[in-house]
């Protein structure tokens, strides 16, 4: 089984709705992340969490929100979606500053 | 601030040959540097990663050194092969243990038999 599994794998909604991603990791990873990659731009951080009483900010976290639900589960909403909210949405945990795992990634499209 | 620029893509290669993605950063203090691959489909994944200057990281044939007289950190391969194919991001890791990662751009290397 992955260590990092991301639910679901795609999902296609409409402008407005409100939308929950979700990752679960068996590591016993304290650190968890979100981000979202779009083609040109690579990787840019959402949210990132260090435990679960800690939650932070990313550089593009306007219109998302997250849960750290327990250690091995962090989910991030997007409240009302746009279509610029378009893009392949990545969980990743790590134990240190070194190494970071990937999941495999949500597809959402906001049409 | 900080940041990470790639050399622009797609980058095509026939097989064996020599392979050089190019990466600069501009950050303060010292970071760590790393280079992870994206094959289709999956996710990233870590391939190598260097934690001061003049460190060498390798695995599976690839190598970068970490050069902070010329903040660059590039990727070589000597001899790549069709199952190198992928998008390969290079990314910094700032001083202060945050783990944040700052990522470049991505370059799309396909490798033809």
């Amino acid at each position: 089984d992955a260590d990092v599994t991301q639910t679901p794998r795609n999902r296609i909604t409409k402008t407005g709705k409100r939308i929950m991603l979700e990752c679960s990791q068996t590591k016993g990873h304290d650190r968890m992340y979100w981000y979202r990659q779009d083609p040109g731009l690579g990787l840019r951080l959402i949210y990132y969490s260090f435990d679960v009483k800690d939650i932070n900010k990313g550089e593009i976290s306007d219109g998302y929100s997250v849960s750290r639900q327990a250690q091995a589960k962090f989910s991030l909403s997007l409240e009302s979606a746009i279509p610029n909210q378009t893009a392949l949405y990545f969980c990743a945990t790590s134990a240190d500053m070194y190494e970071q795992f990937f999941g495999p990634g949500t597809r959402l499209t906001v049409l | 601030g900080n940041s990470v620029t790639q050399m622009e893509g797609p980058v095509t290669l026939s097989e064996e040959a020599f392979l050089t993605i190019n990466c600069t950063y501009t950050a303060t203090g010292y970071p760590s540097l790393f280079w992870y691959v994206q094959y289709p489909g999956e996710g990233l994944q870590l391939l190598l990663k260097a934690t001061k200057a003049d460190d060498k990281g390798s695995n599976k044939g690839f190598e970068a050194t970490y050069r902070k007289e010329t903040t660059s950190f590039h990727l070589e391969k000597g001899s790549v092969q069709v199952s190198d194919s992928a998008v390969y991001f290079c990314a910094l890791s700032r001083a202060g243990n945050t783990g944040k990662l700052i990522f470049g751009q991505g370059t799309t290397l396909q490798v033809k038999p």
